[in-house]
């Protein structure tokens, strides 16, 4: 099985600030990695897909790179709306997914 | 407009069985493959299962934690995906959410407001 570990875990940030979270993959899963945002007591939304494709509608401050085993979710400039936990997610083995353990932004 | 929406879920004994539906519309539902995922209560995101949009043999995926005990399936005449749950444990207590895949590599792009299963004597 393919295990994803983010880092950090959590972290404190303040608006304006460029936010970056990493992504490691297992073994390499190409370009086969989703991001998620999700906001307490709301269904995840997905931000970026094939690593670095911004989804329809998600503000261009998000962004994604990597391919193999590491990925990257870069915030360019922090929002308030922003302050919510960041999920990355496997595809890389059809329809059999694994999700990273989550990185809780907060407010400095 | 695309809508998911789960239902079935509530309180179970440990050993009991749940059957969880979902009704999806707004989209040509047996082209696109269908994915349950859950959260327990303040932990992260796990995926549970998936079925293609054919939902022929052998296109349905389990994780290892509900392998042999849960059972994903649809029905593309009324656009409904379900997911059966029997010999429930405790550790499955959690929010289950049903979603629809974009595409089988790029993630789901459209998500119900999850139902709560509780597992408990």
């Amino acid at each position: 099985d393919i295990q994803m570990t983010q880092s950090p875990s959590s972290l404190s940030a303040s608006v304006g600030d460029r936010v970056t979270i990493t992504c490691r993959a297992s073994q390499s899963i190409s370009i086969y990695l989703n991001w998620y945002q999700q906001k307490p007591g709301k269904a995840p939304k997905v931000l970026i897909y094939a690593a670095s494709s911004l989804q329809s509608g998600v503000p261009s401050r998000f962004s994604g790179s990597g391919s193999g085993t590491d990925f990257t979710l870069t915030i360019s400039s922090l929002q308030p709306e922003d302050f919510a936990t960041y999920y990355c997610q496997q595809s890389y083995t059809t329809l059999s997914w694994t999700f990273g353990q989550g990185t809780k932004v907060e407010i400095k | 407009e695309v809508q998911v929406l789960e239902s079935g879920g509530g309180l179970v004994q440990p050993g009991g069985s749940l059957r969880l539906s979902c009704a999806a519309s707004g989209f040509t539902f047996s082209s696109y493959a269908m994915i349950w995922v859950r959260q327990a209560p303040g932990k992260g995101l796990e995926w549970v299962s998936s079925i293609s949009g054919s939902g022929g043999s052998g296109s349905t995926y389990y994780a290892d934690s509900v392998k042999g005990r849960f059972t994903i399936s649809r029905d593309n005449s009324k656009n409904t995906v379900s997911l059966q749950m029997n010999s429930l444990r405790v550790e499955d207590t959690a929010i289950y959410y049903c979603a629809k895949s974009q595409d089988g590599f790029y993630g789901a792009d459209y998500w119900g407001q999850g139902t709560l299963v509780t597992v408990s004597s």
